[in-house]
């Protein structure tokens, strides 16, 4: 199964608040975790990526949290910022020359201030 | 260093009119990617290439669509007839064929079929 679900579809934070985006993959053939930042009439661009040796990476206020056994990945934005309000796509593919990546469906974050 | 370039930025059209949308991708980048992103469906991939060779297109709607790659800083993708839910933004995107590399998204055409 090639699906990557996310969730929420949508998410609301106060300035300075955590914002948490969850995502799930069945496929256990997947080994590299991406998620993609997309600002309005802009395309989406890298953020932050994991492989799944580590159960943790942290740039900045952006921190991935890996859990392999339960096939599951989240990203926090620590001390979220208006700047932040975007759309967020976690992402997974297989390393070993298939590039093609499999997308989650999105989640639209607003920061209010 | 520039980045992805597509081409046009907005598209509106009558229905049945063909509508090619171009895209220039990262110089050296042996991989490329054609998007359709819509709030319903989200990000959907519809063909990819290697080398300028098409390698999966099982993500194109219907023979309506079809995308070239005469080489390797140019692709194209049309659609003929055009029908209003084709409406959409269409995205190409560039990669390396190295492991971890990110794919670089051009800025997107926004289509619209009357």
């Amino acid at each position: 199964q090639q699906q990557v679900k996310q969730s929420p579809q949508s998410l609301i934070v106060q300035k300075g608040g955590i914002s948490i985006i969850n995502c799930a993959y069945e496929n256990t053939a997947f080994d590299y975790f991406p998620w993609y930042q997309q600002f309005p009439g802009k395309g989406p661009a890298l953020l932050i990526a994991i492989r799944p040796d580590v159960s943790e990476k942290k740039e900045g206020r952006f921190t991935i949290s890996f859990n392999k056994s339960a096939k599951q990945f989240s990203l926090h934005i620590m001390d979220s910022q208006p700047g932040d309000s975007a759309t967020y796509f976690c992402a997974a593919n297989i390393s070993g020359g298939y590039q093609k990546v499999t997308f989650g469906t999105g989640t639209k974050l607003q920061v209010i201030p | 260093d520039a980045g992805v370039i597509q081409s046009p930025r907005h598209e509106v059209t009558e229905m049945g009119q063909e509508v090619t949308l171009r895209c220039k991708p990262i110089s050296g980048h042996d991989y490329l990617f054609w998007y359709r992103q819509t709030m319903m469906r989200g990000l959907e991939l519809l063909i990819y290439f290697n080398n300028n060779v098409p390698i999966d297109d099982s993500g194109m709607p219907e023979d309506r669509f079809s995308a070239k790659m005469p080489n390797a800083s140019f692709s194209t993708l049309k659609i003929q007839p055009s029908e209003p839910r084709d409406s959409a933004v269409y995205f190409c995107a560039s990669s390396l064929g190295v492991d971890g590399q990110p794919q670089h998204f051009g800025d997107g055409t926004r289509l619209s079929i009357l």
